[in-house]
């Protein structure tokens, strides 16, 4: 299996709302990414996963906490969003080895915030 | 501060024909890999090829090659007989690579259009 999960594709939430977007990978890849890409730019990181440890959190809002259960799970819980937090979230894993460096990245979860 | 420069925002080109997309980068690491990566409309961000700072050899992958000058901090995607399936957001991306993992910096993308 060399791929990245994402669930779901799309999503719709109201303010009020509470959701998590999921990413799995069976790769044996111990560092995980969140990323989120608004239209037309480039992704920009979230969160940095290290065998299941937060190693960086690009200074995101509280109403984003990410989780990862074990090696291969990557949550992301979302709570009382905006509008402006409506974007593509696209996960990513490495192996973190440098000799196999590069990302695999999933087909993203598209998220608007009503 | 590491920094990667896309110059074309857009571009096209006909079938069967070369492409050229240009990418320029900063940093003062002396270790370092540079990626081009591909999303189409399907939004899977998919790697097209890499490239580490201190081999050489320009790296090839098929139709895709690039044009790696180390001194110049600047790193060309070349796609040559286009396809309609190439057409695509194309980002260039660098990684610094320290410890167990890197993080990916991206530059602004090129969207490429290959027309029949």
């Amino acid at each position: 299996d060399t791929e990245v999960t994402q669930t779901p594709k799309h999503l719709v939430m109201g303010m009020t709302n509470k959701k998590s977007l999921k990413c799995e990978q069976h790769m044996g890849h111990r560092a995980m990414y969140w990323y989120k890409q608004k239209a037309k730019k480039p992704p920009e990181l979230m969160f940095v996963y290290s065998y299941e440890k937060l190693s960086i959190n690009e200074s995101v809002p509280s109403r984003f906490s990410p989780e990862c259960p074990n090696s291969s799970l990557l949550n992301l819980h979302l709570h009382a969003l905006q509008p402006e937090d409506s974007a593509l979230y696209l996960c990513a894993s490495s192996s973190g080895d440098p000799y196999d460096y590069g990302y695999t990245f999933g087909s993203g979860t598209r998220l608007t915030v009503v | 501060a590491q920094t990667v420069t896309q110059s074309q925002p857009e571009m096209s080109v006909q079938e069967a024909e070369t492409v050229t997309l240009s990418c320029t980068y900063d940093t003062s690491e002396s270790n370092y890999y540079l990626f081009w990566y591909k999303q189409p409309p399907s939004r899977q961000m998919i790697l097209v090829i890499r490239q580490e700072a201190y081999k050489q050899q320009n790296a090839t992958e098929n139709r895709f090659s690039v044009n790696f000058q180390k001194a110049a901090k600047s790193f060309s995607l070349k796609i040559s007989d286009s396809q309609l399936g190439d057409t695509a957001m194309y980002f260039c991306a660098l990684m610094n690579y320290g410890g167990s993992q890197g993080n990916l910096i991206f530059g602004k993308g090129t969207k490429l259009s290959v027309k029949p």
